[in-house]
């Protein structure tokens, strides 16, 4: 199973909402990372979790929380945010975060539009 | 610091040989990966050279020369189906993958 899958696919929100979005691989992937994507550009990284630790928080803004509760799971929990982080939001694994990150497995991703 | 140069689009023909080239700037160099993606799906991996030559894989091969900086992702035969983004990638400083800014293939009957 090479598959990484992402829930909700699609979500709009308000500036005042709270929601999550949910990640979960079954690779024995030790390495987890949360990336955001904006029309026409690269994936950029948010968050990347190394054995269910945050190792690195690419100065993201507290209204992005990531939370991994094992080894299978990554969530990014939203609250307040802005209508300029409406983007796809990507998660991805890795074997791990050391010697394997170039080879990363990506999920569908989820649309979020914030109005 | 870190900056990858590659060009924003190519268009190609049905059949034909395309090269997207890639030039990277990085303190600290372990290696170059391309993904792809599809308009609308999410990016997957290609390929990782981590040393100089040519790396094949199918329709598609990759090539790296450090001494120059510069690496490149070789599509043979082309199909329909290969028209998407490609972006290489290169970890930098702490950050394990960054990516260049895309190069966005078209392939044209």
């Amino acid at each position: 199973d090479t598959e990484v899958t992402q829930t909700p696919k699609h979500l709009v929100m308000g500036m005042t909402n709270k929601k999550s979005l949910k990640c979960e691989q079954h690779m024995g992937h030790r390495a987890m990372y949360w990336y955001k994507q904006k029309a026409k550009k690269p994936p950029e990284l948010m968050f990347v979790y190394s054995y269910e630790k945050l190792s690195i928080n690419e100065s993201v803004p507290s209204r992005f929380s990531p939370e991994c509760p094992n080894s299978s799971l990554l969530n990014l929990h939203l609250h307040a945010l802005q209508p300029e982080d409406s983007a796809l939001y990507l998660c991805a694994s890795s074997q791990d975060r050391q010697s394997y990150s170039y080879e990363q497995y990506f999920g569908p991703g989820t649309r979020l539009t914030v109005t | 610091g870190q900056s990858l140069e590659q060009p924003s689009e190519v268009t190609a023909v049905e059949g034909a040989i395309v090269q997207i080239n890639c030039t990277y700037q990085t303190s600290g160099f372990y290696g170059l990966s391309w993904y792809q993606q599809h308009d609308g799906g999410a990016p997957t991996f290609l390929s990782y050279n981590a040393l100089d030559g040519l790396e094949e894989t199918g329709r598609f091969s990759s090539f790296l020369s450090r001494s120059d900086s510069y690496g490149y992702l070789l599509l043979q035969e082309l199909q329909m189906k290969d028209s998407a983004s490609y972006f290489c990638a290169v970890p930098s400083g702490n950050t394990p993958l960054v990516f260049g800014k895309g190069t966005r293939l078209s392939v044209i009957a």
